[in-house]
């Protein structure tokens, strides 16, 4: 039972423009959500991260939305940059722990 | 200000082998988390450890998988009677004590274990 999805395993976007990665839980005991960013023979790099209290939390270009009734987090990078180039996981924090549970990734690709 | 570290960056065993893998926690953290990630797949969580106790074990394997963090030290992930199944990238995390006003931990890059 994945409770943290991240549907699109693939997205490509022209360098400039916005990328949009999105990630759906099933789980109400989450009470933080955050994005980190991996490459290739590296750990996952922190990102942002949001409070299930709030519905948005913006860092720079990174912006993550948070819509509870949907259960349904994104995560927007304007502008895109070749350097974003990497896979993306949104993870969850179980309630009262420090357990993530991470989504399987979704490979950004922004092209020049 | 080193980041946490893990040794050795790539493991091969053959099956049957027993297999260990270390973790230093960045400077001041006394958290440390265990992470498998299996090929295509997301990061699966194992274990949560402070300085010589095991907090959270709930994601390990019942049998053949342990961890331990003792007070000086390395914490060290052992896999005894490695089988092929076992082959994955095993991550390390760690957090400051307070876990940070934004949950986050950071993590290490990796060790890549194969069995052969």
């Amino acid at each position: 039972d994945q409770q943290v999805k991240q549907n699109s395993p693939s997205l490509s976007v022209q360098e400039g423009r916005i990328s949009i990665l999105n990630c759906d839980y099933t789980n109400s005991m989450f009470d933080y959500f955050l994005w980190y960013k991996k490459y290739p023979a590296e750990g996952p790099t922190f990102l942002i991260s949001i409070s299930s209290i709030k519905d948005k939390n913006e860092d720079g270009r990174f912006t993550v939305f948070l819509n509870k009734s949907a259960k349904h987090l994104s995560l927007h990078i304007v502008p895109s940059q070749p350097g974003d180039s990497a896979v993306y996981f949104c993870a969850a924090s179980v309630t009262g722990t420090y357990k993530y549970i991470f989504g399987t990734g979704t490979r950004l690709k922004v092209l020049a | 200000n080193a980041g946490v570290m893990q040794n050795p960056r790539h493991l091969v065993r053959r099956r049957g082998q027993e297999a260990r893998l270390r973790c230093s926690p960045m400077k001041g953290h006394s958290h440390v988390y265990w992470y498998r990630q299996l090929p295509e797949e997301g990061l699966k969580f194992m274990v949560y450890l402070q300085k010589e106790n095991i907090i959270d074990e709930s994601g390990m394997p019942k049998e053949r998988f342990s961890a331990e963090f003792p007070k000086e030290g390395p914490s060290i992930l052992r896999i005894q009677q490695v089988v092929r199944g076992d082959s994955a990238a095993y991550f390390c995390a760690s957090s400051p004590m307070s876990g940070g006003a934004s949950r986050e931990q950071y993590f290490g890059p990796g060790t890549r274990l194969t069995v052969t």
